[in-house]
């Protein structure tokens, strides 16, 4: 089955700097590569996603990037604010019949932005 | 706006006791899942179901089943639940890919 590797575990940077944070997947078959925001006490939420036809989305001060021939990918954030203190996830995943998509998630991040 | 609701937030159960985890979407998603959260370990996948009364094995199914009868509703079950159960457990339901998780339920076995 794929599997997921997520680094750092723990990021630690102050307000303004840039945070990134990389993930390896193994099936080269997985074709949908979404991140999750979990700020404390909160549900996991979608904030960026990337499908296996491009190299690179932007929204805003997050973009994603995705390698398929080295089967990784990374969440970049500029400008870091307080705010975007949480635990962030990887995931990969294939699209399977009926449009199912089963993710195995990265092991998670803790991101700190320090005022 | 996608909704998932869990049965409960936090829940304190014995060793030994049936345990009933239930999730409802609003979104009419063929897709759900079950999942556990533990600190270090990420997301780990129970159970899923892509269908009404179907249902596949995630990555650490031991020790629990899954019940899908209407769509909109996936439950969990914990037959005689023990200590190592203790943890968060979420909810999703999933279009193209994209999870919308419920807001967890904290289940601490005594």
């Amino acid at each position: 089955g794929e599997n997921v590797e997520q680094h750092p575990s723990t990021l630690s940077v102050q307000e303004g700097d840039s945070a990134v944070i990389k993930c390896t997947y193994s099936d080269s078959a997985s074709n949908y590569f979404p991140w999750y925001k979990q700020e404390l006490g909160k549900r996991p939420q979608l904030i960026i996603d990337i499908r296996s036809n491009v190299g690179e989305k932007k929204d805003q001060r997050i973009a994603v990037t995705l390698n398929k021939t080295a089967k990784h990918f990374s969440l970049h954030i500029t400008e870091t604010q307080p705010e975007d203190s949480a635990v962030y996830f990887c995931a990969a995943s294939m699209g399977g019949a009926g449009g199912s998509y089963i993710p195995t998630f990265g092991r998670g991040t803790s991101l700190i932005v320090h005022p | 706006d996608v909704k998932v609701t869990q049965s409960s937030r936090y829940l304190v159960k014995r060793t030994g006791e049936k345990v009933f985890l239930e999730c409802v979407q609003d979104m009419d998603h063929e897709n759900m899942f079950w999942y556990r959260q533990d600190p270090g370990l990420g997301l780990r996948l129970i159970y899923f179901s892509y269908d009404v009364k179907m249902k596949e094995k995630g990555d650490i199914p031991e020790g629990y089943s899954v019940s899908r009868e209407k769509k909109e509703r996936f439950s969990l079950i914990l037959e005689s639940a023990s200590t190592n159960q203790t943890s968060m457990y979420l909810c999703a339901s999933s279009l193209r890919g994209e999870q919308y998780f419920g807001p967890g339920t904290r289940l601490t076995v005594t």
